[in-house]
């Protein structure tokens, strides 16, 4: 199967340390990149490679990948961590780029 | 920086052709290193990718869509574009263009997205 499965919702209390997780039998042929998205707004690219974050993205995301399990981890919610976030990767074999069904993220 | 602005019709009848235009500004989009792609989402729902495009004209399709997508792409004016046939209510979405690293899935400049609905 091609599909990325996320949990539909997360909740951390503020200032503490949350992990969201991908899973998906693609994720064992190619790496997992992830992305934030706000109300109204495009996604944002937060973790690529796997465990990189591209430039002004806080340290507190932190990214990492085991068999067929991604996740996504923030250390020390903040409120503006509040929103969606979406694993994605590659399927090899039809060459597509595939999207998990997102998680929403609830800072208490 | 680069940028990239969608275009097209917000509103499309059903059985129509969906068009859309992806501007890119900022940057060439004759890059050896990546693709052009197109990502949608429907209203409260997830995302979805459509498509991509490489600038000399090779394309990959979600499997789903194959039967009724073609993405172009025009060298010229620095555009890609997006044509959906046979569009039905499950159509309606923001749609998203989007530059793709051709090595690797990742997704990281996007459009501000266009809502577009179907219904007569």
């Amino acid at each position: 199967s091609s599909e990325l499965t996320q949990d539909p919702s997360v909740s951390v209390a503020l200032g503490q340390t949350v992990t969201i997780t991908c899973h998906g039998d693609i994720l064992r042929d190619y790496y997992a990149n992830w992305y934030q998205q706000k109300p109204g707004r495009a996604p944002v690219l937060i973790i690529y490679d796997k465990t990189n974050r591209p430039s002004g993205i806080p340290d507190r995301f932190s990214g990492s990948t085991s068999g067929n399990m991604a996740s996504l981890t923030i250390t020390g919610a903040q409120a503006d961590d509040e929103g969606d976030y979406y694993c994605n990767s590659r399927d090899i074999n039809t060459n597509s780029v595939v999207f998990g069904g997102g998680t929403k993220l609830t800072v208490l | 920086q680069l940028q990239l602005q969608e275009s097209g019709p917000g509103l499309v009848k059903p059985s129509e052709t969906l068009s859309l235009t992806c501007s890119v500004s900022g940057d060439s989009i004759r890059s050896n290193s990546h693709y052009w792609a197109w990502v949608r989402q429907p209203p409260g729902k997830g995302l979805e990718w459509i498509g991509s495009i490489y600038y000399v004209g090779n394309s990959d399709i979600h499997p789903s869509l194959r039967r009724r997508v073609a993405i172009s792409v025009d060298t010229s004016k620095n555009q890609f574009s997006l044509n959906l046939k046979s569009v039905t209510a499950a159509d309606t979405a923001v749609y998203y263009c989007a530059r793709e690293f051709s090595s690797s899935p990742e997704l990281d400049y996007w459009g501000q997205g266009i809502l577009v609905s179907v219904s007569s």
